[in-house]
């Protein structure tokens, strides 16, 4: 079945940069989600990318996709405190269907 | 944007008894809403896909007997929890496909069973 990988933890101190990184196993994934969920909260979905583009950026948040690799990542540029959170990549073959979830990256930043 | 509203937030119930959880979506249509539980510092686990006007799909290994879906409109869908057991508490969430891309998710209920 569809097996999607982070690592679970990234330390970064404020101001730097936080590249948190996932691999997905499905090749016919279309859809490609970041969310971001703080304690005791439901999840925020941050930015998404199709299969079909290398990045997207957003702001702070600018998403690298290599498809051949199966490998995504999201990079915080600037990363505040209030950006502390458990980030999670998410897959889903069609923009209705399911989604698979990593198990999350906690992102800590310091001061 | 797009508004799922999730209640409780939490609940603490007796061993035994049912707990009923509830999402709307506020703003939106929700044909499909998505039912997830999630173990403390772990991801989400899909449990199952409760479609409008019709029975939901439940995931391997989720009973559906224990965990019942209704989605009787378009706009709610819940979760009823039934003869909860401690190990029943958990953090449940939800989430419905919002517009052509993405979904919104409920802030989730947390649930403890004493």
């Amino acid at each position: 079945g569809e097996d999607v990988e982070q690592s679970l933890f990234l330390s970064v101190r404020e101001g730097d940069s936080s590249v948190i990184n996932c691999t997905y196993t499905d090749s016919s994934s279309t859809y490609l989600y970041w969310y971001k969920q703080e304690p005791g909260a439901g999840l925020q979905l941050l930015t998404y990318i199709f299969s079909n583009m290398d990045m997207k950026q957003d702001q702070r948040l600018t998403v690298l996709l290599n498809k051949k690799d199966k490998h995504l990542s999201l990079r915080i540029a600037d990363t505040q405190t209030g950006d502390s959170a458990i980030y999670f990549c998410a897959e889903s073959v069609t923009n209705a269907g399911k989604s698979t979830f990593g198990d999350g990256t906690t992102l800590t930043v310091k001061p | 944007g797009a508004v799922v509203s999730q209640h409780p937030s939490w609940v603490i119930c007796k061993s035994g008894t049912s707990v009923k959880i509830e999402c709307r979506s506020l703003d939106f249509q929700a044909t499909t809403m998505f039912w997830y539980r999630q173990f403390p510092k772990q991801s989400l686990m899909l449990m199952a896909t409760s479609n409008e006007g019709s029975k939901a799909t439940y995931e391997q290994g989720v009973e559906k007997d224990k965990f019942l879906i209704n989605h009787a409109s378009l706009t709610l869908s819940t979760l009823t929890v039934t003869s909860a057991h401690p190990e029943d508490s958990s953090f449940y969430i939800c989430s419905a496909r919002a517009g052509a891309l993405g979904y919104t998710f409920g802030s989730g209920t947390r649930l403890t069973v004493v």
